[in-house]
């Protein structure tokens, strides 16, 4: 089937507002997780759902941001009074179970530019 | 803390034996992955240790030694295509559940030919 989808793929906004980025599951995975790319560096952890749950929000570097699963399929990543900061790539993913291996697929990205 | 080490960059010959050190320091541990990831690409999965010892799939074989907190991940006949960077990835455990995963920051291999 399809992989993880992610949109928009490329977002530029101004510093100061507000954006909303897409991630769509592999279907039937219950875990979906949020990470963050900057350049030259891993990924780094924001947030995991599991179900409609945010089950770790230990990575998200702010009140700013903030994630939401209401169906415990597609989650949306909220970022509010963007800064110059923000700027990265956003990776979502999913695994079909925690254990065992349950490697998670990763989606394409978004990249977002804070101006 | 958490901290995840490996070489930033290496370069390897196209046909011969690459391998990548990856050393991690984790207040938990779950499983060790190893990602590749070509510019401007998702990660892709490449390989899963848990148990100390050898792991071979193909042209890639990934080791664990969980008493070292070491693991390296070997690329045998180098192929162009195999320019990329390499994430080695420690999922964490939190309250029990098995979860996130914590990066090294990557080992961008360049093969020449």
């Amino acid at each position: 089937g399809a992989g993880v989808s992610q949109t928009p793929s490329n977002k530029v906004t101004e510093k100061g507002k507000y954006v909303e980025l897409r991630c769509d599951p592999i279907s039937g995975h219950t875990a979906l997780y949020w990470y963050r790319q900057s350049l030259g560096q891993g990924p780094e952890f924001l947030i995991y759902f599991q179900g409609t749950g945010a089950a770790d929000d230990s990575g998200l570097p702010n009140d700013r941001f903030f994630a939401v699963r209401p169906e415990g399929s597609v989650s949306t990543l909220k970022i509010q009074r963007t800064e110059r900061g923000d700027s990265a790539v956003y990776l979502c993913a999913s695994s079909l179970t925690r254990q065992g291996a349950g490697e998670q697929f990763f989606g394409p990205g978004t990249r977002l530019t804070v101006l | 803390g958490q901290n995840i080490d490996q070489p930033t960059e290496m370069t390897a010959t196209e046909g011969a034996i690459v391998q990548i050190n990856c050393t991690y320091q984790t207040s938990g541990f779950n499983g060790l992955f190893w990602y590749q990831q070509h510019a401007g690409e998702a990660p892709t999965f490449l390989s899963y240790n848990v148990l100390d010892g050898l792991e071979e799939k193909g042209r890639f074989s990934s080791f664990l030694s969980r008493s070292k907190g070491y693991s390296y991940l070997l690329l045998k006949e180098l192929q162009m295509k195999d320019s990329a960077s390499y994430l080695c990835a420690v999922r964490d455990r939190y309250g029990g559940a098995t979860n996130k995963l914590i990066f090294g920051t990557g080992t961008l291999l360049a093969v020449q030919p």
